[in-house]
Parts: C-alpha cells; structure tokens; sequence
C-alpha cells in the first residue's frame, strides 16, 4: 500500500541553525500539508500547499518557514533559524485531488533544537 | 473558529468497552475523524464519519456523530492492550485546503 514517507526521523540542531525536513507523498497526490505537534499538545496546522502554491497557513507559519516541492517528489519544509520552540514532531500529509476529506500522514521527524 | 475539544486520559480494563468522547465548535464540518497514534509513532487514520450519519460501525469501533450537540464518540469493544495509544479526534476545515483540525488526543489506558 502506497505511504507517505519523511527522512530523518530524527533530527538535531542548534538554536540559530536552518533545518529542511523531507517528505514524499503519495505519488498521485496533489495536495500537502505539514503539521507539528509539541510533545505532549494537539497536532497543529501548519500550511497546505497545491499547484505550486501555499493555500492556507496558520500563524505559526512565520517568514521563518517556507515549503517547497523542489522536484516530482519530494516536498520540503524549510525552518531557517530555528529556535527552542520549534522543537516538535513534524508530520506531513498528502491526499488526491477527488479525495478531498482523506489525508494520510506519514511517520513524523521529531526535531529537537539544542 | 474551528475548535475540538476531548478529555485528555481514560483508563479501562481489558475486555471492557472504552468510549472516547470529543466535542467539536464548526457545525459545517462535513467530515470527523479518530486517529491513533502510538509511543513514538505517527497518525494512523481508524476511521470517520460524514456529517450526514448517526453512526459508523468497524469490527471493535463504533463511531457515534449527535450532529445537533456537536458531540462524536468512539467506542471500543473488548478493548485490548495493545489499543493503550492516544486517540485524537479531528474535523475537517472547510477553507482552504480542507486541513484538518486536531483535540489534544485522549491517551488510553488499557490495565491487564
């Protein structure tokens, strides 16, 4: 069955330091989004992202974040200067274009900034 | 705005029924989900409801939508160890691009 995946699962950093965190949706989907979710809190929105384009993202998601789809594949979510409060789970999901209330999310990056 | 509300622990005893309950503020939302996430893992879809149902009804799971007081259950029969997890309750938005909308995740305990 096809997933979602996302490298690392794991990722260290130091506070000040940019972070990219990887995804590959499913290949017939056509729209993504990222999530985080600090330990312990509700899994929160970060941004959506169809056509090449961002199409709704929440406060969080400052001009410290930035997402990209660089190629056919891959889906991207950039951090450029982390700080503490960026450390969280980070999922991303993806789901067709027919398919509109079915998201599937893959594994997570936990990310912790030092 | 867009709001889910659900108790934050429940803890059983194997072979009982567990009820999870979640309330919900956007009377819109056509679609509601449960999720599961385990320790250390990622958000596996059990399954969701349409707006337009009373119930779901999945092997063990049973969904219950009270569309009028904004209120979704999940219930569990004969509820096992290996569902202790955090159950997450969500809602579909309805701008943009259809995110979703998470409670904070009721955490399961099942005692042997």
């Amino acid at each position: 069955e096809p997933e979602v995946t996302q490298t690392p699962s794991h990722q260290v950093t130091q506070m000040g330091q940019e972070v990219i965190l990887r995804c590959v949706p499913i290949s017939n989907h056509l729209y993504f989004y990222w999530y985080r979710q600090i330990l312990g809190q509700k899994v929160e929105f970060l941004v959506s992202f169809y056509n090449n384009e961002i199409s709704e993202k929440s406060e969080i998601f400052d001009d410290q974040f930035s997402v990209e789809r660089p190629d056919g594949s891959n889906f991207t979510l950039k951090i450029r200067s982390t700080k503490l409060e960026d450390s969280a789970m980070y999922f991303c999901a993806s789901r067709t274009s027919g398919s509109w209330y079915e998201q599937y999310f893959g594994p997570g990056t936990r990310l912790t900034v030092t | 705005g867009e709001d889910v509300e659900q108790s934050l622990f429940l803890s059983v005893r194997e072979g009982d029924s567990s009820v999870i309950n979640c309330t919900y503020t956007d009377s819109s939302s056509t679609y509601l989900y449960w999720y599961k996430q385990e320790p250390g893992a990622g958000l596996q879809l059990l399954t969701y409801i349409f707006s337009n149902m009373d119930m779901k009804q999945d092997q063990r799971l049973t969904v219950l939508l009270n569309k009028k007081d904004k209120h979704l259950s999940l219930r569990i029969a004969d509820t096992q160890t290996g569902d202790s997890a955090i159950y997450f309750c969500a809602e579909k938005g309805n701008t943009g691009g259809f995110k979703t909308i998470f409670g904070a995740g009721t955490r399961l305990f099942v005692k042997a």
